[in-house]
């Protein structure tokens, strides 16, 4: 069956670059974008970018300059590079496919020093 | 960016009771290729979200037909018809027509 999830670090100081593993299994990452949505405690949920079948990818135009997504097929994983981490990028990180149908559990970040 | 507007933002409602949610989209969110990709997701507190209905009005797999989903264009809604306790959490509406994606600020969903 589908499943998804997410791994991070948790916790990342400011300034620093947040990288983060999403690895999917029942389904192929050639055959199905994958997205990435954030939502700071207690409040709503915010699209943050996907990497699409073919390989391209697109971004949340507030995030675009520090955000980067990436895939290793090989191993079923998709990845997110985010750099120049403030206070407000401290929230659960999911990650998604099939238009929200199926998420992971998601990975809270928590940027401190 | 596409802006979806979701009314009301608290929605207080007592079991049984009928209820709707309207997202209102900035631009059109029918897609060339005449689909228009509006979903419907409900979040229960400390879960993830679960997709309710997708393309405006069909309702995914294992969700009860109580819900139901309509609307066109820029304007849809949401009804839940009886709600169950089960029903209470946040629901957003997301549009997938237009990268970048965007939701709506979400409508908390509580009991009376």
């Amino acid at each position: 069956q589908v499943q998804l999830k997410e791994s991070g670090p948790g916790l990342v100081q400011p300034s620093q670059t947040l990288s983060l593993t999403c690895t999917v299994s029942g389904f192929s990452l050639t055959s199905n974008s994958v997205h990435w949505v954030r939502q700071p405690p207690g409040k709503g949920l915010e699209w943050v970018g996907a990497i699409w079948s073919g390989g391209s990818t697109d971004y949340n135009s507030a995030l675009k300059s520090r955000l980067s997504i990436s895939r290793d097929t090989s191993k079923s994983q998709v990845f997110l590079k985010m750099n120049s981490l403030q206070t407000e990028d401290t929230a659960i990180y999911f990650c998604t496919i099939r238009l929200f149908a199926y998420w992971g559990q998601g990975t809270l970040v928590t940027v401190s020093s | 960016d596409v802006v979806l507007t979701q009314t009301p933002p608290t929605l207080s409602a007592t079991i049984g009771q009928s209820v709707s949610i309207s997202c209102r989209s900035s631009q059109s969110l029918l897609h060339s290729n005449g689909n228009t990709y509006l979903n419907w997701l409900l979040q229960r507190p400390g879960q993830p979200p679960q997709l309710l209905i997708y393309l405006v009005s069909r309702l995914e797999s294992g969700v009860p037909n109580r819900f139901s989903g309509s609307g066109s264009g820029t304007d849809f809604t949401l009804k839940i018809s009886g709600v169950e306790a089960e029903d209470l959490g946040v629901y957003y509406c997301v549009q997938s027509t237009h990268a970048p994606y965007t939701f709506g600020a979400g409508t908390k969903l509580e009991l009376k």
